[in-house]
């Protein structure tokens, strides 16, 4: 099994901030890789696909980047409805997903 | 707009299988550009990928629940389901359907999503 390990776990931000989420595969997976908010009480949302591509309706504050075993979801400008769960996902090998990173209000 | 719900019983004693159903509504399940899966998600923990069907009754589970899952695929209803059996509390979860897009060069990912049931697991 390919294993998705996201850094950090959880993190403190201020609206306006720069946020950098990191996955990293155990082994390589190509761009078989996606990103997903989630909301308390809410059914996650997809942001991210094929690492790179911007889901349709999601704001261009998100993006991804990376390849083989190293991927990064970056928020350019944190904003007040941003502050949610976000996890990773890779296809390459039927699907796993990380552990999520909690990104809460500082 | 696509949109997915799922149904049954919020609660299953130990031992006995948890059985869902996904019905799709505004999109056609047999549509050869989609596979349609399961996650769970334990209170308070992560997502956990489950299975996935396509419309012809191909299906892909996860090697941890294999022997326990089964998934299949109504088309005349539009609808898929999930059975897992000899459940236990730690099969309690809010149980999620999708739908999966798929391109070969890029792989597959849930969108969207159902908006969950709890299934507690209790005697």
């Amino acid at each position: 099994d390919i294993q998705m390990t996201q850094s950090p776990s959880s993190l403190s931000a201020s609206v306006g901030d720069r946020v950098t989420i990191t996955c990293r595969a155990s082994q390589s997976i190509g761009s078989f890789l996606n990103w997903y908010q989630q909301k308390p009480g809410k059914a996650p949302k997809l942001l991210i696909y094929a690492a790179s591509s911007l889901q349709s309706g999601v704001p261009s504050g998100f993006s991804g980047s990376g390849s083989g075993t190293d991927f990064t979801l970056t928020i350019s400008s944190l904003q007040p409805e941003d502050f949610a769960t976000y996890y990773c996902q890779q296809s390459y090998s039927t699907t796993t997903f990380g552990q999520g990173t909690k990104v809460e209000i500082k | 707009q696509l949109q997915l719900q799922e149904s049954g019983p919020g609660l299953v004693k130990p031992s006995e299988t948890l059985s869902l159903t996904c019905t799709v509504s505004g999109g056609s399940i047999s549509s050869s550009s989609f596979y349609w899966g399961w996650i769970r998600q334990p209170p308070g923990k992560g997502l956990e990928w489950i299975g996935t069907i396509y419309y012809s009754g191909s299906t892909y589970y996860n090697p941890s629940l294999k022997s326990r899952v089964t998934i299949s695929v109504d088309t005349s209803k539009n609808q898929f389901s999930l059975k897992l059996s000899s459940v236990t509390a730690a099969d309690t979860a809010v149980y999620y359907c999708a739908r999966l897009p798929f391109i070969a060069a890029a792989g597959l990912w849930f969108d969207p999503w159902g908006q969950g049931t709890l299934v507690t697991v209790s005697s």
